[in-house]
């Protein structure tokens, strides 16, 4: 059963600190995107890879987050440094791409900044 | 800019229909999609409609109207596990979407 693996679920730190969030891919999967909800934004788009190059990351605040693909199969977003209003559910979601409409999203990583 | 429109909450009896209604403004369109969403879940794909008219998905269906920039979908026979958040999102380029709000939905006994 193929989906996407996102790590940690759950991270708690302190304002200032740097957080990491990992994300696996569907193998075979060429596209994926990296976002952010929260309650009053909903579901924002941060930024998002094809064939691991960088597209579109105009939803991303530049100063402090940055997003890679290492290769195939792992996608990472940085936080450096993190600050309350970081708190958020951050997805990342993949797909096949070529036109694919459906995006198949990860189980989140749930961050809490203090 | 983008923009998409849909009721903060729905309430709907057990066994009945209902009907989510999202009205969008985007600067390109390929298409609109639906998503569910439980609490503390993931978000999960359902319909997209890329042509006018209705799709049928089992007890879900999805209509679209590219003219009117309109679309909504609707859930028949409601049962109390549809109770969620759900999503309209524009696909606005190749790969890109954008999500709407989404709308909260009470099934109740």
């Amino acid at each position: 059963d193929a989906r996407v693996t996102q790590t940690p679920r759950d991270k708690v730190t302190e304002m200032g600190q740097e957080v990491t969030m990992r994300c696996q891919p569907i193998l075979g999967h060429n596209t994926v995107f990296w976002y952010r909800q929260t309650m009053k934004q909903g579901l924002e788009l941060l930024a998002y890879f094809r064939n691991r190059a960088p597209l579109d990351d105009s939803g991303m605040p530049k100063d402090r987050f940055s997003a890679e693909m290492p290769d195939a199969t792992l996608a990472t977003l940085k936080i450096q440094p993190s600050e309350p209003r970081d708190s958020a559910v951050y997805f990342c979601a993949s797909g096949a791409g070529q036109g694919q409409e459906t995006q198949y999203f990860g189980p989140g990583t749930r961050l809490l900044v203090l | 800019g983008q923009s998409l429109e849909q009721p903060s909450e729905v309430t709907a009896v057990e066994g009945a229909i209902v009907q989510i209604n999202c009205t969008y403004q985007t600067s390109g369109f390929y298409g609109l999609s639906w998503y569910q969403q439980h609490d503390g879940g993931a978000p999960t794909f359902l319909s997209y409609n890329a042509l006018d008219g209705l799709e049928e998905t089992g007890r879900f269906s999805s209509f679209l109207s590219r003219s009117d920039s309109y679309g909504y979908l609707l859930l028949q026979e409601l049962q109390m596990k549809d109770s969620a958040s759900y999503f309209c999102a524009v696909k606005t380029s190749y790969d890109k979407v954008i999500f709407g709000p989404g709308t909260s939905l009470s099934v109740i006994p």
